[in-house]
């Protein structure tokens, strides 16, 4: 068990819907970082948090969305959801130090019909 | 651009037996972080082991030991004594010092370790 929680562990939606995953760090972890695995691009980060603020952004589309509220747990908002976007959606944590390894959630399957 | 090499898509090694996965990655920067991540079939990612480029002493943890050749840029995973639970997809991840903390991730490689 990493610590950290992600909710729920599957969607499925259909297209142009919109979906809201849920995260929850580890104990201490002020860092949130969110990534996607899919088949054909492998996994790519997407965004950080720190402390409630965003850090640092990927390969993010501008459909997709974050936030970090005031008790460190983030969400990521998907929405106008495309086939494209079925993906293993992945929650990370840190304590935010540079070089720090991070602990990631369970992932949740998103699945568009 | 950072970029994570893994040229081994598919790996098998027998129960007991060591197995070595390949990994290169391209960079400019001088301070950055090397990792190893397990995905066994229940889809989790495992850190399996870390290691610092300004550390000379390659990284060790258990069974898991790897060999980094920073000139080289290379950072391979060596499992000894294979075990059944060790199948898995083995990713190799790099960080940057300045990077946040943004991991890049190689493509992996699935590992079958056989009875």
């Amino acid at each position: 068990d990493s610590g950290v929680t992600q909710t729920p562990k599957h969607l499925i939606t259909a297209t142009g819907q919109r979906v809201t995953l849920r995260c929850s760090p580890r104990s201490g972890d002020l860092s949130v970082y969110w990534y996607q695995q899919s088949l054909d691009q492998g996994l790519q980060f997407l965004i950080q948090y720190y402390n409630g603020e965003e850090r640092a952004k990927g390969n993010i589309l501008e459909r997709f969305s974050a936030q970090q509220f005031p008790d460190l747990h983030s969400e990521l908002n998907l929405s106008s959801l495309e086939l494209g976007d079925s993906a293993l959606y992945f929650c990370a944590s840190s304590v935010g130090t540079a070089g720090q390894p991070q602990h990631f959630g369970d992932g949740t399957r998103l699945s568009i019909l | 651009a950072q970029t994570v090499t893994q040229s081994q898509p598919e790996m098998s090694v027998q129960e007991a037996e060591t197995v070595t996965l390949s990994c290169t990655y391209d960079t400019s920067e001088n301070n950055y972080y090397l990792f190893w991540y397990k995905q066994p079939p229940s889809r989790q990612m495992i850190l399996v082991i870390r290691q610092e480029a300004y550390k000379q002493q390659n990284a060790t943890e258990n069974r898991f030991s790897v060999n980094f050749q920073k000139a080289a840029k290379s950072f391979s995973l060596k499992i000894s004594d294979s075990q059944l639970g060790d199948t898995a997809m083995y990713f190799c991840a790099f960080m940057t010092r300045g990077s946040q903390g943004n991991l890049i991730f190689g493509k992996g490689t699935k590992l079958s370790v056989k009875p």
